[in-house]
């Protein structure tokens, strides 16, 4: 596609609810990144995907985030067992592979938990 | 362990004004730095990438500038516009790592 999609835009769930996060990156992207936005705060790394494996988990808040990625394609952010805190914007990026390579973010999923 | 710190926090501005946005990194050991936009409710766009061998970049009215050594970086906004108004973010990329590390971000006013 001809940039980064993310969905669904809006969730809303109650605190204990599973949800699921979606990004679909830029074609030919093989790195993927998934940040979090509190309100009025800083973007928080989460995880790091090249391909489908995740060499860097590191900012996972909890056992109960997780993300998987199929192939170079889409990649999935689980929350269980939803809190309160977790309330946010969570953002996904793609880029080429490569250090010098420019991120491309997606406009991002506004979750509420209720 | 890399800090990004962003300042001013607000800026509030006259059309037609030039205006320096500062972002500060404590480790110079890193590969790149990114300056990105955000609009309210919206994702992130990119602005520039500085290299870490480069010394700025310039798209049209934007000019950034990287000073690894001191740890600092600058973004140059020429003849400022209404359409400006966004916060912006600067990140860098750590050497090591892919991750990128982002700064709090400078909201910007500019006034018609």
């Amino acid at each position: 596609g001809a940039g980064v999609s993310q969905s669904p835009s809006n969730k809303v769930t109650e605190k204990g609810k599973d949800v699921e996060l979606r990004c679909d990156p830029i074609s030919g992207h093989t790195a993927l990144y998934w940040y979090r936005q509190r309100l009025g705060q800083g973007l928080e790394f989460l995880i790091y995907f090249q391909g489908n494996s995740a060499p860097d988990k590191s900012g996972l808040p909890s056992d109960r985030f997780s993300a998987e990625r199929t192939g170079e394609s889409v990649s999935t952010l689980t929350i269980q067992r939803t809190q309160q805190e977790d309330s946010a914007v969570y953002l996904c990026a793609s880029t080429l592979y490569g250090r010098d390579t420019e991120a491309f973010f997606g406009q991002g999923t506004r979750l509420t938990v209720v | 362990k890399q800090e990004v710190t962003q300042i001013p926090a607000a800026l509030s501005v006259p059309e037609g004004e030039n205006l320096v946005l500062n972002c500060s990194f404590t480790d110079s050991a890193i590969y790149n730095l990114q300056w990105f936009r955000q609009d309210p409710g919206k994702g992130l766009t990119s602005l520039l990438l500085i290299q870490s061998s480069q010394r700025e970049q310039t798209s049209g009215r934007l000019n950034a500038s990287l000073d690894k050594s001191s740890g600092r970086s600058t973004l140059y906004i020429a003849a400022s516009q209404p359409g400006d108004s966004a916060t912006y973010l600067c990140a860098v990329r750590p050497a090591g790592t892919y991750k990128y590390i982002f700064g709090t971000g400078t909201r910007l006013k500019v006034l018609a």
